[in-house]
């Protein structure tokens, strides 16, 4: 799992597996928000948690909260080699503020 | 559309010589802008923000300023650069969500 003390995280896997990468944060926060940033780019959001929800599904992801381990889980099923990118995960106690975790780098071998 | 435009793409500077990074959002009105480095293989940790024109808070200290000058862009400088100011920059713009939108980034190699 990711946070910021920890060094990049890796996972590699075949197209079509599903995979699971995980995050634990420290402080409070009102949301969880899952980024991914390809090679050389900027990161883009893929989906926003809210601390009152448990789950959220948009389309192939999966995105889990619980606020009393401080955890939170993101899932991707079906995996494609355009999902290869790094994944991190960011929390908010404010509007302005993002914390990004360490990020896990998922390698989708086609 | 919203876009944002980071210039320049890519830097080689000598250490101590002085920096000038620029971004500009546009199809955005008075939106809250952020600077982020990221150090190779590394996170993102951001650097400063900045909810209306002509003010910036910083968010860590790396010997960097950042400035305001119009409500479509934000700077980002130093008089001295340091080694360890190499890295990737990025600024974004979010309005009163939490979601940020990021540019294509700075790429900074100083020697």
């Amino acid at each position: 799992s990711q946070w910021g003390e920890e060094n990049l995280q890796a996972l590699s896997i075949q197209e079509g597996e599903d995979v699971t990468m995980n995050c634990s944060y420290k402080t409070y926060t009102t949301v969880v928000q899952w980024y991914r940033q390809k090679s050389g780019k900027g990161p883009a959001q893929l989906i926003l948690i809210r601390s009152n929800e448990r789950e959220k599904r948009s389309g192939r992801l999966r995105a889990t909260l619980d606020t009393s381990s401080q955890s939170s889980s993101l899932s991707i099923t079906g995996t494609l080699a355009t999902d290869t990118a790094v994944y991190f995960c960011a929390t908010s106690s404010g509007s302005w503020q993002l914390i990004f975790g360490s990020g896990t780098q998922l390698t989708v071998m086609p | 559309a919203q876009t944002i435009h980071q210039w320049p793409v890519a830097e080689i500077k000598a250490v101590g010589s002085p920096l000038s990074l620029g971004c500009t959002i546009k199809g955005k009105s008075s939106p809250n802008l952020y600077w982020y480095w990221q150090a190779t293989g590394g996170t993102l940790q951001q650097l400063f923000y900045s909810i209306t024109v002509g003010q910036v808070e910083s968010v860590v200290q790396l010997n960097l300023s950042a400035s305001r000058p119009k409500d479509d862009q934000f700077i980002l400088s130093t008089e001295k650069l340091l080694l360890s100011h190499s890295g990737f920059y990025l600024c974004a713009w979010g309005d009163w969500g939490y979601e940020q939108y990021f540019g294509p980034g700075t790429r900074l190699t100083v020697l």
